[in-house]
This record gives structure tokens, C-alpha cells and sequence, in this order.
């Protein structure tokens, strides 16, 4: 069965970088995109982007462009998600997920908090 | 941007309970509206896709209709285990964007 599983939970300062990783299986890595969105605590879900698995294609939230990189390593069938310059709004459980439509299959979570 | 208004943002509903939870698009996204449930601590759980697609494995109390602007999802007959929050997310444009939520709360 499709299955995605993320990094563990992160501590980081304000102006730290995180990398979030996404190992996939059960499925051809490069058939699908992957999408990555967050929560905030008491917020609701925020879409960050996406990357083709297939070609590196990436699609960036305008507010995230100037800090987000998404990338894969089709080796590894791993996607992963940096975010720099973090501030404290970063603070948020991010998500990948499978496709560019809908998302039927979800990573477990991550928790990233970033705190002085 | 294409915004998404749910309405309402909360409910208190009884098990037994026909429920119906709105979204309106700020344009039209003809039928590309999914919902999902969310609990907390877990991922969120997609329950109809393409407005009125019903997930496979998803009880079918529930179901969605709708297409251009105005949507809803309905549960015929609301279960304990349905108690969470339940969003909607467009997929008309590149950019995805959620509802900002409807929790369903037990009366």
C-alpha cells in the first residue's frame, strides 16, 4: 500500500533552516508529485507547493518562494521540503502528500517548532 | 487567489444527525473541490474528490454535490467517530487553497 513517512520533529531558533524529508513506497516515485502543506497550532491547512517527481518541477506558494525549496532523490524515492530564514509563524505541523489534485495519501506529520 | 468560505465554522450536532457543511468559491472552480476530515494528531483524510467522488474505504453517509461556486458535503446520519474538523481545498488552479474549517462538535 502507498505509504509515506516523514522526519521527526524539529526544534530549531528563529533565522534556522529545517530539511523535512518524505520517504514514499508502495508506488512509482516518479509517477506522482508530491505536495507539502502546513498547520499552524489553532490554524487551519496552508498549501505550500509541489514537486514533479518525475522532471523536479516545482510550484512554489507565492509567500513561501523566497524561502522554500522542494527537491527529490528519485534513488531513495525520498521528497524533501527546506524552509530558511524560519520565524516564529513557521511553527507548524507540515504534511507531504501524494499528487498535484487531491491528496488520498498523507505523510504522518512533522512537527517543527521554531522558538527562541 | 481563489478564496473558500466555509460556512458554518462550528456545529453541535447528536449522533443520528443529518449534517451539511457550505463552501463558496470566490470564482468558479467548475468541479474541482475536494473534502477532507481531520482529526487531531492525525493526517488529514480525503472523503470526496472531484465534488461528489466518494473515496473508496469512506462510509457512504457521506457524500458532496455542487459545481461552480457553491458546494456541500452532507452526513446522512453522524456517527462518534465522525466528530472533527472538516475542510475543503480547490484544485482548479496550481495553487491550492482550504477553507478555513468546520468543526462538528458532539451537543
Amino acid at each position: 500500500q502507498v505509504q509515506l513517512v516523514q522526519s521527526g520533529a524539529e526544534v530549531k531558533k528563529p533565522g534556522a533552516s529545517v530539511k523535512v524529508s518524505c520517504k514514499a513506497s508502495g508506488y512509482t516515485f516518479s509517477s506522482h508529485a508530491i505536495t507539502w502543506v502546513r498547520q499552524a497550532p489553532g490554524q487551519g491547512l496552508e498549501w505550500m507547493g509541489w514537486i514533479s517527481a518525475y522532471n523536479g518541477k516545482t510550484y512554489y506558494a507565492e509567500k513561501l518562494q523566497d524561502r522554500l525549496t522542494l527537491t527529490t532523490d528519485t534513488s531513495t524515492s525520498t521528497a524533501y521540503m527546506e524552509l530558511r530564514s524560519l520565524r516564529s509563524d513557521d511553527t507548524a505541523v507540515y504534511y507531504c502528500l501524494r499528487g498535484v489534485e487531491q491528496g488520498e495519501n498523507w505523510g504522518q506529520g512533522t512537527l517543527v517548532a521554531v522558538s527562541s | 487567489d481563489i478564496q473558500l468560505t466555509q460556512s458554518p465554522s462550528s456545529l453541535s450536532a447528536s449522533v443520528g444527525d443529518i449534517v451539511t457543511i457550505t463552501c463558496r468559491a470566490s470564482q468558479s472552480i467548475s468541479s474541482y473541490l475536494n473534502w477532507y476530515q481531520h482529526k487531531p494528531g492525525r493526517a488529514p483524510k480525503l472523503l470526496i474528490y472531484g465534488a461528489s467522488s466518494l473515496v473508496s474505504g469512506v462510509p457512504s453517509r457521506f457524500s458532496g454535490s455542487g459545481s461552480g461556486t457553491d458546494f456541500t458535503l452532507t452526513i446522512s446520519s453522524l456517527q462518534p467517530e465522525d466528530f472533527a474538523t472538516y475542510y475543503c481545498q480547490q484544485s482548479y488552479i496550481t495553487s491550492w487553497t482550504f477553507g478555513q474549517g468546520t468543526k462538528v462538535e458532539i451537543k
